[in-house]
């Protein structure tokens, strides 16, 4: 079965930093792109990032370009975002997904998706 | 960027009856269109993808349609557990992969 497991969220100040991991299960992130997906309180969803399956080629929303950082571990089959100069409008609930089809597919939908963690930043 | 919008952000309906949930592209998307299900305290997912084709282990009242700028999402007939808070996305041109505000599927 395939699964994603996000974890890592937590209370902080303005300026901090945390590290979001995704433990997958069920499939390998050297063959599936993987996102981050967001939603503040009340909110839609609004996409973060991407890390692409073979390449590991990064992109990222302007939102958040230059302060978050998407990375992997394959021998964890884990995700990471690690997210610097946080702001207050970072609060959200922080999603990973997977791009539904696997390298060269183009089901570029998300499917599955993990079950989410909290980041609160707040003074 | 390719702007979703999706209408109405709050539909009323009662059990049993049709809702029709509209979502329109500021572009051209094709067909690359996603509908997605979230519920309380849930993580989204997925209904439909290619604008029409049913995800694995989704009711057969679930119907997407549509292609180019304007889509639609109908439920032919409501059950209590389809009241929930539905999202289109596009995953036409990206970056940035973009979704709709969403609609609240409510019960009248």
């Amino acid at each position: 079965e395939v699964q994603l497991l996000e974890s890592g969220g937590g209370l902080l100040q303005p300026g901090g930093s945390l590290r979001l991991s995704c433990a997958a299960s069920g499939f390998t992130l050297t063959n599936y792109a993987m996102h981050w997906v967001r939603q503040a309180p009340g909110k839609g969803l609004e996409w973060v990032s991407l890390i692409h399956s073979r390449s590991g080629t990064t992109i990222y929303a302007d939102s958040v370009k230059g302060r978050f950082t998407v990375s992997r571990d394959i021998s964890k089959n884990t995700l990471y975002l690690q997210m610097d100069s946080l702001r207050a409008e970072d609060t959200a609930i922080y999603y990973c997904a997977r791009k539904a089809g696997s390298t060269g597919s183009s089901s570029r939908w998300f499917d599955p998706w993990g079950q989410g963690t909290r980041v609160t930043v707040s003074s | 960027e390719i702007v979703m919008t999706q209408s109405p952000a709050t539909l009323s309906v009662s059990p049993g009856e049709r809702a029709t949930l509209s979502c329109r592209a500021s572009q051209s998307v094709s067909g690359n269109l996603a509908w997605y299900q979230q519920k309380p305290g849930q993580a989204p997912r997925l209904l439909i993808y290619g604008a029409s084709t049913r995800a694995t282990g989704v009711p057969a009242r679930f119907s997407g349609s549509g292609s180019g700028t304007e889509f639609t999402l109908t439920i032919s007939s409501l059950q209590s557990e389809d009241f929930a808070i539905y999202y289109c996305q596009q995953y036409d041109n990206w970056p940035p992969f973009t979704f709709g505000q969403g609609t609240t599927l409510e019960i009248k």
